[in-house]
């Protein structure tokens, strides 16, 4: 079974410019959950999708959002991108009978410049 | 006060050795708990997961829970050097895909 993939790997914007990540979760994982992690700050949460609705959100700004499609991909865009931004982007997903085993992608690097 | 804490090392060990990891909490709502491992330029994968306090063991990893002390610990028996990673700890209380809460992880090097 493929596990979850995030694309683009690395991206390098400027500041003041928007981004889009996308997340494929695993085949049959309806939730689908995103994270910024940051050396000093760590893995915090942005927000958690399941069946195209967000359950729950995490503490940032209106900046940060996201949407999941009828086959579960997710996208989470980061408009008037700040330098401080710059961070790995994790996408995990769940199952249903799971829900708390969350499976991690290998995360899109974010540097802005 | 962050709602987890978590010593960052960096931690080096001899092959072989125990290792224990910690992380302490102050939410005393938390009630699940899972330890995370993660290489360097990958995601994090889920190692253990306990609910509420006791011991769980698989293979050579114990995870510990004292929620009268909110702690958590993570033993790693005759370390390898592929045991090299982050340990993440994380935890949420009411389960299910309730947002976890990390602590930012313990850099652990094992040394043949």
């Amino acid at each position: 079974k493929a596990g979850v993939t995030q694309t683009p790997r690395y991206l390098i914007k400027t500041r003041g410019q928007q981004v889009t990540l996308s997340c494929s979760p695993i085949s049959g994982h309806r939730s689908v959950s995103w994270y910024q992690q940051t050396p000093g700050q760590g893995l915090q949460f942005l927000f958690e999708y399941f069946s195209e609705t967000q359950r729950n959100k995490g503490n940032f700004p209106g900046r940060f959002s996201g949407r999941q499609f009828s086959n579960s991909r997710s996208e989470m865009n980061v408009s008037t991108l700040e330098l401080g931004d710059s961070a790995l982007y994790l996408c995990a997903s769940s199952s249903d009978w799971a829900a708390n085993e969350q499976f991690f992608g290998p995360g899109t690097r974010l540097t802005v410049l | 006060q962050k709602e987890v804490e978590q010593d960052p090392g960096p931690l080096s060990v001899p092959e072989g050795a125990i290792v224990s990891l910690n992380c302490t909490y102050s939410n005393s709502a938390f009630q699940y708990f899972m330890w995370y491992r993660q290489y360097s330029r990958k995601g994090p994968e889920l190692l253990m997961y306990t609910y509420s306090s006791g011991n769980k063991e698989d293979g050579r990893f114990t995870a510990q829970v004292d929620k009268s002390s909110k702690y958590i610990s993570l033993f790693i028996r005759d370390s390898q050097p592929s045991d090299s990673a982050t340990y993440l700890c994380a935890m949420n209380k009411q389960g299910g895909s309730e947002k976890l809460v990390f602590g930012k992880g313990t850099k652990l090097t094992v040394n043949p």
